[in-house]
């Protein structure tokens, strides 16, 4: 099983520049999202999807955008990046969300660094 | 607010060693704790997971317990291996458990 995958692994970014992190998972899982990974903070999820076309904002969800046309893919789209969005990015996917003991499982991470 | 607190920050231990790490949290209502380790450079991976009626979860050398009165939970690792070197991270889920909060993780090194 490939499990998540995310894409690219490593990018450098111009300020205002745009660009998509991609994520898909064959787990047939409902439940993705993505969270941001920065130095002595613990992650933060930025959006999140329960499902084909359902999506909504996590905790630090400004200068990000989502969409989930397939149950597999999970693309996350900095519009105008900016060096705050320099961090680790990481793509999580589950069975389900609620009061689940599921296991989340994440993607190997994209380190995006915004110069 | 819902937080996380992990200690130690980092931990330094001899090779075959055991450990314990701390995680106390004020989530509410607590859905349920889970125990990560996150090698360095890769994503994080699951290794237990407790609801509030149980006290302990094995995953082979790891231990992890979980007292839902004091909001605590440890996990011990037995017998420590060079791959153990890794962040652990402590994530307690709230609500309907679609409310993650992560601890800043303690860093783990195993030495020889």
């Amino acid at each position: 099983n490939a499990g998540v995958t995310q894409t690219p692994k490593f990018q450098v970014l111009k300020t205002g520049q745009s660009m998509t992190l991609q994520c898909a998972q064959d787990m047939n899982h409902e439940y993705m999202s993505w969270y941001r990974q920065d130095p002595g903070m613990g992650l933060r999820l930025i959006h999140y999807s329960v499902g084909a076309g359902i999506t909504d904002q996590g905790e630090v969800p400004n200068g990000y955008n989502v969409s989930r046309s397939t149950t597999e893919d999970f693309p996350l789209r900095l519009l105008s990046a900016a060096p705050s969005q320099t961090s680790v990015y990481f793509c999580a996917s589950s069975y389900s969300i609620g009061p689940t003991v599921d296991t989340i499982y994440f993607g190997e991470g994209s380190w995006l660094t915004v110069v | 607010k819902n937080q996380v607190e992990q200690s130690p920050q980092s931990l330094i231990i001899l090779e075959g060693k055991n450990c314990t790490l701390q995680c106390n949290y004020t989530v509410s209502p607590f859905s349920n704790l889970r125990w990560y380790k996150q090698d360095t450079g890769r994503g994080p991976v699951s290794l237990t997971i407790m609801t509030f009626s149980e006290n302990t979860k094995s995953n082979g050398r790891y231990t992890a317990t979980l007292d839902a009165d004091t909001k605590q939970s440890s996990l011990h690792i037995t017998a420590s291996q060079l791959s153990d070197s890794a962040s652990y991270i402590c994530v307690v889920s709230a609500g309907g458990g679609n409310k993650l909060t992560f601890g800043t993780g303690t860093q783990l090194k195993v030495e020889l």
